[in-house]
């Protein structure tokens, strides 16, 4: 079935240091790749979506690239800020429906 | 600020009672979904709807919650006797269509079974 792997639980950086959250995925259908942002006790919003292969998609500092060669899609900054601490999780639709399959989620904590 | 409603913000319940919880979408989005974050931070699918048809659901919420998206009326989804397992944040998420259409999440509701 559909499935998304994070392999980072934390990741812990010092303010103005780049970043890489990993992503990697498995679906037969095309898929449809997300990264959500939680921050502390707020709903989770929608950071990135996915664009075609190979294209880089850009929001708010941060980019990832769909590559279906590799089933991945990272999420990166150049350069982190202390408001960037939080939660990111990958996401899936791979299937009809609209089901979203979400990864385990990576905890961001960015220090001074 | 999250557009979809969910209400209480927390619930506190005994084993074996009902818990009853509420969602107000965002207007105009037709697809509403349930999800269950635990205390490790995962997400556990539960139901969606299409407007007031379900469109697929677990075998748990199929047993154990019931859930409806009335028109005109908030979705609810309620467990029917509450577990101790069942303590976690229950997340409302609407959008506009089920094809690859971003989520749009509420404040969830924290669900505590003593």
């Amino acid at each position: 079935g559909d499935s998304v792997t994070q392999t980072e639980g934390l990741v812990t950086l010092t303010k103005g240091l780049p970043v890489m959250l990993n992503c990697t995925y498995q679906t037969t259908y095309s898929p449809f790749l997300f990264w959500y942002v939680q921050h502390l006790n707020e709903a989770p919003k929608l950071l990135l979506k996915s664009s075609t292969d190979n294209k880089r998609t850009e929001h708010q500092g941060f980019y990832a690239t769909l590559h279906k060669s590799s089933s991945s899609f990272h999420l990166q900054k150049s350069s982190v800020q202390l408001s960037d601490s939080a939660l990111y999780f990958c996401a899936l639709i791979g299937s009809a429906l609209g089901r979203l399959h979400f990864g385990a989620g990576t905890q961001l904590i960015v220090i001074p | 600020n999250s557009k979809v409603i969910q209400t209480p913000r927390y619930l506190v319940k005994g084993q074996g009672q009902k818990a009853k919880m509420r969602c107000i979408p965002e207007k105009g989005h037709p697809v509403v979904f349930w999800y269950q974050q635990n205390k490790n931070n995962e997400f556990k699918f539960l139901i969606n709807f299409q407007n007031q048809e379900v469109l697929q659901q677990i075998d748990m919420t199929e047993k154990r919650f019931s859930a409806e998206c009335p028109s005109n009326s908030p979705c609810s989804l309620e467990i029917q006797s509450s577990e101790a397992g069942d303590s976690a944040l229950y997340l409302c998420a609407s959008s506009l269509s089920i094809s690859n259409e971003r989520l749009f999440f509420g404040h969830g509701t924290k669900l505590s079974v003593l």
